[in-house]
Order: structure tokens, then sequence, then C-alpha cells
């Protein structure tokens, strides 16, 4: 089974830099997801990290510990528009067309 | 630009009714998954299928039935309606994880 943790919700200042945490106890690993869901919308896809280490993506970065069982979203220069649910998703080693989630970070940004 | 199409948007349902919610993609991604989500909760898989005429169970799916006829289409059955199914249900479709979501079909069991 997948056991997926992440804090319930943050808040920041527009502008700043936000990390968002996500530990992850499974039978089995294969990736590691992040999404992006506007109150009331569908999750959109952001990120993939599959090895150790940091991906980059504009303003957005995704880390992964694979030893550590841990991942992290960092949002840069944070915008208003990045208030928003943040989910983490596990793909299952066993078998591959299998995704689990998060319970999502709802990250509140203020001016 | 139409991506995934889910129908309806919204719907009642009293116990015991059964309905199809339909899904289709029009990318010509094998992969498709159908999810719940429950208010202040992450998603949980009920059905998926990796290409026509293949489906398969996912963490919760009691109380649903799925078919894959054609790339394009993953309908998703509700027979005998119970409150416990009252959720935002998505569609989802990918290469094979899950990239693009449907807007989500919010089912109400009354």
């Amino acid at each position: 089974g997948q056991n997926i943790d992440q804090p319930t919700e943050m808040t920041a200042t527009e502008g700043a830099i936000v990390q968002i945490n996500c530990t992850y106890q499974t039978s089995g690993f294969n990736g590691l997801f992040w999404y992006q869901q506007h109150a009331g919308e569908a999750p959109t896809f952001l990120s993939y990290n599959v090895l150790d280490g940091l991906e980059e993506k504009g303003r957005f970065s995704s880390f992964l510990s694979r030893s550590k069982g841990y991942s992290y979203l960092l949002l840069k220069e944070l915008q208003m528009k990045d208030s928003a649910s943040y989910l983490c998703a596990v793909r299952d080693q066993g078998n591959f067309n299998k995704f689990y989630f998060g319970s999502g970070t709802k990250l509140n940004v203020k001016p | 630009n139409a991506g995934v199409t889910q129908t309806p948007k919204f719907r009642i349902l009293k116990i015991g009714q059964s309905m199809t919610l339909q899904c289709a993609q029009d990318m010509n991604h094998n992969y498709m998954y159908w999810y719940r989500q429950d208010p202040g909760m992450g998603l949980k898989l009920i059905y998926y299928s990796v290409g026509a005429g293949i489906t398969d169970k996912g963490e919760v799916p009691n109380g649903y039935n799925v078919s894959r006829s054609t790339t394009e289409d993953f309908p998703l059955r509700l027979e005998l309606a119970a409150p416990s199914q009252t959720s935002v249900y998505f569609c989802a479709s990918g290469v094979p994880q899950p990239q693009h979501f449907g807007d989500g079909t919010r089912l109400s069991i009354l």
C-alpha cells in the first residue's frame, strides 16, 4: 500500500518563496508527480521526478530523495494566482498504471 | 482543443438509481483513469484502462463498473447509487501518468 503525507494548509506572501513537502511510505516506488488544483477545477500536471535531485521548470522546482521517501515542490516569486491546492502522487512500482495521491496542501498567497 | 470531456457536470441521484458518467478524450491516449475526490481529500483511483478492451480495478472499485470499447471513450457506470458515492469524479488520460483531466462531474446521492 501507499501512505502519502502533506501539510494540510500553508500561507505565504506574494513575491516570496514557499516549499511544500511530501513524504511517502510505499511498498514500491516508480516516480513522484506534482499537480496543481485550483478550487472547483481539475488538477493540472506540474512535474515528475523519478531520480534523486532537483527538476526545475520556470518558477516551479521539484526535488526527490528516494532514500528518505521525501519530495518537495518549490514555488518562487509567488503570485496571487498560485493560490491553489498542490497534490503529490506516487506511481506504484508493481503496477505502473496505479498512481496514489496525497490529500493535498492548500496554499494561500497573501498580498 | 477539447482534451478530456466529461458529461454531465452536475447530477443529483436518488438512492438506488443508476447512471453513467461519460468521458471522452481526443488525444489518442491509451491510458485513461477514473478518480473520485471527496471534500478536502486527494484523488482515489476507481478504475483505469491501458487501452481499448483492457480495464482494471483501482483502490475503490466497489459499486462501479467501466468499459473501454474505443480508445476515445471510457464511461463509468454507477449501479444502485449510495450516499457514500457522493463525490466529484474526474476522468483523466495520459502517457501513462494522468496528465490531462476533465472538468469533473459533481454527483450528489440523496
